[in-house]
């Protein structure tokens, strides 16, 4: 089963609105991280939150992180039409051996 | 430096035949790992290796095998390809000997098994 749970499973908007998506997980963590997948390429990272820490900012991106409720979120400011992608909560735990699991990802769609 | 490179980039198998999937990095990252991506879904990680001479399993190792002779290299392997391995593979490194860092993915191999 996947450790990590993004809501909601699609979202559409239009260009200069914010985006948010959420991750929600099980199990205690070491870190949590965001990543951006365009149609048919590779993982891009975004942003890496540590255990201990609740909010990071970069750029038009902020993630916080409630370890008590398990959950993230990702608010994407200003949305461009090129923020158009699938995005995807990871979190690495250690169990017997640090694992990175990601969850099934958000598709943001964001309308010029 | 290359980052992570990945070969091939696309392959079509039969069912029952073997075959390796090539990841390599130049970035002297300890941490290497494998992912399957099926349509619509997250990545499922295969196998990690934490350096060169350790492996260790993920959440779908059944099917597949990898060792890591050198920090450079760590090949994905195939033994007898069946049509649920149908996916995209991700191969990601990152610098420490945990995954605590920062991942680096390869641009995928997207396989089809008939």
């Amino acid at each position: 089963s996947q450790q990590g749970e993004e809501d909601p499973q699609a979202l559409s908007i239009q260009e200069g609105e914010n985006a948010t998506m959420n991750c929600s997980y099980k199990t205690s963590i070491n870190n949590l991280q965001w990543y951006r997948q365009n149609s048919g390429r590779g993982l891009v990272h975004l942003i890496l939150i540590r255990s201990n820490e609740r909010e990071k900012h970069s750029g038009r991106l902020r993630v916080t992180l409630d370890t008590s409720k398990k959950s993230s979120s990702l608010l994407i400011t200003a949305s461009r039409a090129a923020d158009t992608a699938s995005y995807f909560c990871a979190t690495t735990s250690y169990t017997g051996g640090f694992k990175t699991i990601f969850g099934a990802g958000t598709r943001l769609f964001v309308k010029a | 430096n290359a980052g992570v490179t990945q070969t091939p980039k696309f392959q079509v198998l039969k069912t029952g035949q073997s075959m390796t999937l090539q990841c390599a990095q130049d970035m002297n990252h300890e941490y290497m790992s494998w992912y399957r991506q099926d349509p619509g879904m997250g990545l499922r990680l295969i196998h990690y290796s934490v350096g060169a001479g350790i492996t260790d399993q993920g959440e779908v190792p059944n099917g597949y095998n990898v060792s890591r002779s050198t920090t450079e290299d760590f090949p994905l392997r195939l033994l007898s390809a069946a049509p649920s391995q149908t996916s995209v593979y991700f191969c990601a490194s990152s610098y420490g000997a945990t995954s605590t860092d920062t991942q680096y993915f390869g641009p995928g191999t997207r396989l089809t098994v008939l």
